[in-house]
């Protein structure tokens, strides 16, 4: 099946970017979503369709994807945003989600 | 507001069932596809097993086929899981998602809301 991968964890300061990638065999043909998860939640959907925000996110969060990487990228970074990282597809060939291995954010 | 309010979870021998409930709100429950997504402790999320939004096709991971069942009662506003032969493995907090759209085979598919889950615990 499809394989997403994630680097295990990002350290930013407050104030600086954080990017997060998602690597995946021409994932750029396909739609991105990323799910951001603190701990002892449940995930919450920050980014579909590679780029668009659900109501509610801040435009500090946003998504690229092209070629073989896709990538969260959070502007301004707050301790709030310190969480776990999830990017998923649609994976074709077997007809189901896949989620990548996801990306611990640390605030430093 | 979207509201998933799962429950059902607990301690369970091996090869022992359980079966998990998701009430939902605050949507019209019939018009969207629902799923199940689990994650095993300090490990990443996997998708199990999905419904349409009338209930009339069902799909599965290739980790729980055969095993666990999925349906819904749309007079109640509740997703179910019925989980068989369950194993060590299966040991995970257990999320129910909403789905977008009323039919799961989408293309680009992904979940807008998240339950809290509940956690199934497979041990002797």
């Amino acid at each position: 099946s499809y394989v997403l991968t994630q680097p295990p964890s990002v350290s930013v300061a407050p104030g600086k970017t954080a990017r997060i990638t998602c690597g995946g065999n021409n994932i750029g043909s396909k739609s991105v979503h990323w799910y951001q998860q603190k701990p002892g939640q449940a995930p919450v959907l920050v980014i579909y369709y590679d780029s668009d925000r659900p109501s509610g996110i801040p435009e500090r969060f946003s998504g690229s994807n092209s070629g073989n990487t896709a990538t969260l990228t959070i502007s301004r970074v707050e301790a709030g945003d310190e969480a776990d990282y999830y990017c998923q597809v649609w994976d074709s060939s077997s007809d189901h989600p896949v989620f990548g291995t996801g990306t611990k954010v640390t605030v430093l | 507001e979207v509201q998933l309010l799962e429950s059902g979870g607990g301690l369970v021998q091996p090869g022992g069932s359980l079966r998990l409930s998701c009430a939902a709100s605050g949507f019209t429950f019939s018009s969207y596809a629902m799923s199940w997504v689990r994650q095993a402790p300090g490990k990443g999320l996997e998708w199990v097993s999905a419904i349409s939004g009338s209930g009339g096709s069902t799909y599965y991971a290739d980790s729980v086929k055969g095993r666990f069942t999925i349906s819904r009662d749309n007079s109640k506003n509740t997703l179910y899981l019925q989980m068989n032969s369950l194993r060590a493995e299966d040991t995970a907090v257990y999320y129910c998602a909403k789905v977008p759209w009323g039919e799961f085979l989408v293309m680009a598919n992904y979940f807008d809301y998240w339950g809290q889950g509940t956690l199934v615990t497979v041990s002797s």
